[in-house]
């Protein structure tokens, strides 16, 4: 079993929907969560950063963390065509060492 | 401010050959990290720098790979007698002190080997 597993999709929603971006993980001592934006060619962009479990809210996109579920979300509100791009979970222990999840690609239609 | 910059943006080499790739991080970073990105793959950790400590190499996949940080800014990570399995994108981070899990990529540089 892979220590980060996410779906590679690819996701495809029509502009306004709301879309459901999810990672699951086998390591519990993972305390940070990360999700990142890579546009094609691209190097990837932090989007949003989360300590332990909770919800964490910015603009359009809620980040979600259930540790004892060992399961990450990332809502995004109100998808825009801008939003396609593949998105990646990433997470780490304490700290320096990200481990990525291989990434889902989206596309939001106009 | 500027970004992490990256050297070439693309190298294309034979087999065989050897590759250096340049990455210039956000100034006043410290923390330096190499990542790869196969196609398909997820990122895979390389190599991280840490000030003056001795670099974190546990992610290099063979000795051909190597990385060096000069002056604790610019850093050069080199790959001899390249394999076709080494094509990929290398990308590098940085991340300012105290936050080392928010990091900043480059653009990557999309090494192929023939």
């Amino acid at each position: 079993q892979k220590e980060v597993e996410q779906d590679p999709g690819p996701l495809s929603v029509p502009e306004g929907a709301i879309v459901s971006l999810n990672c699951t993980y086998s390591n519990s001592a993972f305390q940070y969560f990360m999700w990142y934006r890579q546009y094609s060619r691209k190097g990837p962009e932090l989007l949003m950063y989360t300590y332990s479990s909770g919800n964490k809210e910015d603009g359009r996109f809620t980040a979600q963390v259930d540790k004892s579920s060992k399961y990450i979300s990332l809502f995004i509100r109100d998808s825009q065509p801008s939003d396609s791009a593949t998105y990646l979970c990433a997470m780490s222990p304490r700290s320096e060492k990200l481990v990525f999840g291989k990434g889902t690609k989206l596309t939001v239609n106009p | 401010g500027a970004g992490v910059s990256q050297s070439p943006s693309n190298k294309v080499t034979e087999k065989g050959k050897d590759v250096e790739l340049r990455c210039d991080p956000i100034s006043g970073h410290t923390a330096l990290y190499w990542y790869r990105q196969s196609l398909g793959q997820g990122l895979e950790f390389l190599i991280y720098f840490q000030g003056n400590s001795a670099p974190d190499k546990s992610g290099l996949p063979s000795d051909r790979f190597s990385a060096e940080r000069t002056g604790g800014s610019v850093s050069t990570l080199t790959i001899q007698r390249t394999q076709q399995e080494d094509s990929a994108v290398y990308l590098c981070a940085s991340s300012p002190q105290g936050s080392y899990n928010e990091q900043f990529f480059g653009p990557g540089t999309r090494l192929t080997v023939l």
